[in-house]
């Protein structure tokens, strides 16, 4: 089974500053990953995945991740944060079967 | 409709009430899951079907709950004579592929309080 390791509870981000959200994996097979992200009273939206294409992967609202194998890491970021990106965002996890295994979550502020 | 839809979105029950929380996945879509979110916490699996088959209720945390989706459409999660440790916002998503990789859509959830 898959393990999520958020690092992080809170992020709290300037507008216009760099948003790097940090998310390892645990698991001896490179699983899939994904980034959702959680607006108030929402459901979770998908951000981007990986699926072993490529190690970076390009999302949506200008969000990129990269997956390192060597470090077993799936970290999030976009050069410039705006104020909509405030929100919860969540790493996950699917590796040989079908359940998705999320992180804690962290929460992003947006300071104008 | 267009995404994953989810009613009641705000279900308030005294302890002991039985609930039944309903899921419309994206029309066609063969895999249907459900999880459980705490207050805080990042959702946790709670069980999945394949169109009207259930093929794993590992996550279900009791015998209280119970999950059923007849027609291999519409999803029911019911939760019978619910306690305070029951109050979240239970997620369902669903997918076009059966199991594995697929990306699983997500509807906005039902936030289930028990007083």
């Amino acid at each position: 089974a898959q393990s999520v390791t958020q690092l992080g509870s809170h992020v709290s981000v300037s507008e216009g500053a760099l948003v790097l959200l940090r998310c390892n994996y645990s698991s001896s097979v490179p699983p899939y990953l994904f980034w959702y992200v959680q607006y108030p009273n929402q459901g979770l939206q998908l951000l981007l995945k990986y699926t072993s294409a490529a190690t970076l992967v390009k999302g949506i609202n200008g969000f990129e991740a990269e997956f390192k194998k060597s470090e077993t890491s799936f970290h999030l970021t976009k050069p410039s944060a705006h104020m909509s990106d405030a929100a919860e965002y969540f790493c996950a996890a699917i590796s040989n079967d079908y359940k998705l295994s999320f992180g804690a979550g962290t929460t992003v502020t947006v300071r104008a | 409709g267009a995404g994953v839809s989810q009613s009641p979105r705000y279900k308030v029950a005294k302890r002991g009430q039985d609930v039944a929380l309903r899921c419309d996945p994206i029309s066609g879509h063969v895999s249907l899951f459900w999880y459980q979110q705490a207050l805080g916490q990042g959702p946790e699996f709670l069980t999945y079907f394949q169109n009207e088959a259930q093929l794993d209720k590992s996550g279900l945390p009791s015998d209280r709950f119970f999950a059923e989706r007849p027609e291999g459409s519409v999803s029911t999660l019911k939760i019978q004579r619910t306690q305070q440790e029951d109050s979240a916002v239970y997620l369902c998503a669903s997918s076009y592929l059966p199991g594995a990789t697929d990306t699983q859509y997500f509807g906005p959830g039902t936030r289930l309080t028990v007083l």
